[in-house]
């Protein structure tokens, strides 16, 4: 089975902090998918990243980056700056085999910022 | 890029009555499409996953009388909610999947549709 935990309830900050929101996984599957997505309170998902089981590289995009860490399970992303305009749920979420098969959501994180 | 489009957006209805949620992928062709239902501050839940021409597969607990699900066409599912109850209230999402050539597949989501019964 698979499953995946955001400790993080809500997190506040305010504007121009950095801040780390955390993903830990489990899977039984050798190749899988993880993925980060925001949900501003429209409710409209936004895709942010995906990333595959074999790539441990860390990604930068802007101010977004991810720490992938496979011998610790876990998947953090983390907003350098942050901005009013990320206040937002973020869901972190796995995938077995192609990527895009049934996505398995946390629970998700409350980001607040601030200004 | 992709656009999946879910109408309608907001939706109020009496308990006991039955609603249709209309799920489309603009421009492209989706042979897969999911249902996700979301409680306020609660994560997404698969509901059920609809391939076209056939039958959908529900997810353990959700009650496929009660959600019906038609994908007749690569670029519509609906989702019917029959006989809601207020416990059905909640926002539902729905994503489509496609496959590209020469890329790995990718999966877009609808707006959602809010639904409150009364």
């Amino acid at each position: 089975a698979q499953k995946v935990t955001q400790a993080q309830t809500e997190i506040s900050v305010v504007e121009k902090e950095d801040v780390t929101l955390d993903c830990v996984y489990e899977t039984r599957d050798t190749t899988y998918y993880l993925f980060w997505y925001k949900q501003p309170p429209s409710g409209e998902l936004v895709f942010l990243i995906r990333r595959n089981s074999f790539d441990e590289q860390n990604e930068i995009s802007g101010r977004y980056s991810w720490n992938f860490q496979k011998s610790t399970s876990s998947f953090n992303f983390t907003i350098t700056a942050s901005q009013v305009v990320d206040s937002a749920v973020y869901f972190c979420a796995l995938s077995k085999n192609s990527g895009y098969s049934t996505l398995t959501f946390g629970k998700g994180t409350m980001l607040l910022v601030s200004p | 890029g992709a656009v999946v489009s879910q109408h309608p957006s907001w939706v109020i209805c009496k308990s006991g009555t039955s609603v249709k949620i209309e799920c489309r992928s603009l421009d492209f062709q989706a042979t897969t499409m999911f249902w996700y239902r979301q409680f306020p501050k609660q994560s997404l839940m698969l509901m059920a996953t609809s391939n076209e021409g056939s039958k959908a597969t529900y997810e353990q607990g959700v009650e496929k009388d009660k959600f019906l699900i038609n994908h007749a066409s690569l670029t519509l599912s609906t989702l019917t909610v029959t006989s809601a109850h207020p416990e059905d209230s909640s926002f539902y999402i729905c994503s489509a999947r496609t496959a590209r050539q020469g890329a790995l597949e990718t999966q877009y989501f609808g707006p959602g549709t809010r639904l409150l019964v009364l």
